[in-house]
């Protein structure tokens, strides 16, 4: 398994910026990053995927240091719609075939906004 | 583009009795998966599909838990006899691509939330 360890909590106001970081220490090489946002009663919801170094999307930026063992998710401006939990996913999307860890989900963060 | 569904929404049964959930995928999508979210924790992988075939199981308990996707589209989980520590739940995702390419975008449906008594 790739295990994954997030920080249970983070606060913030809005318009600043978040960043929210996941450590997986033993990510394997076929393994990727992926980052969902959950609402209450919701199911997951993709938020930005990647591999190494730098994406950006219109909602968030990920950035993977090369050595792939942590990865930091960037929120922009947040909202008070931004509060929810965010978890970061990692592992080999084709399963135990492909070669890397199973999908392992992190504990989550859970980002409350204020105004 | 419909999502994905799942049914029943809530359940409530006593321990050692047995329930079904079903999820439909989103039309076209070769890999579904089961997942338990247990109360404050994140989601675990119970079993990956990829069309009618396992790709991975090893975290389904299998001595009480069975899913089956049959024809590659619907699948059923099932869990016979239930214990109090299988109240969570029970989220179905999909994924276009899923083995073949390392990278996919799981879509989920609204889970179906399950509690033992």
């Amino acid at each position: 398994l790739a295990k994954t360890t997030q920080p249970i909590s983070m606060d913030s106001y809005e318009g600043q910026e978040v960043n929210i970081t996941c450590s997986h220490n033993n990510i394997a090489t076929n393994d990727y990053i992926t980052w969902y946002q959950q609402f209450p009663s919701q199911g997951p919801r993709f938020i930005i995927q990647g591999y190494k170094t730098k994406v950006t999307n219109e909602v968030a930026s990920l950035f993977i240091p090369a050595d792939r063992k942590s990865s930091t998710l960037s929120l922009p401006r947040v909202s008070l719609s931004d509060t929810a939990v965010y978890y970061c996913l990692v592992g080999d999307i084709r399963g135990l075939t492909g070669g890397g860890n199973k999908l392992t989900f992190g504990t989550g963060t859970q980002l409350k906004v204020e105004l | 583009e419909a999502g994905v569904a799942q049914s029943p929404r809530y359940k409530i049964i006593e321990k050692r009795q047995s329930v079904a959930f079903w999820c439909n995928p989103i039309s076209g999508h070769a890999t579904l998966y089961w997942y338990q979210q247990i109360l404050g924790q994140g989601p675990k992988l119970l079993i990956q599909f990829q069309n009618n075939g396992v790709v991975d199981d090893s975290q389904l308990p299998k001595d009480r838990f069975s899913a089956e996707r049959l024809k590659g589209v619907d699948s059923t989980l099932k869990i016979q006899p239930a214990k109090l520590e299988d109240s969570a739940v029970y989220l179905c995702a999909s994924s276009l691509a899923g083995g073949l390419a390392g990278t996919d975008t799981q879509y989920f449906g609204p889970g179906t939330r399950l509690t033992v008594l």
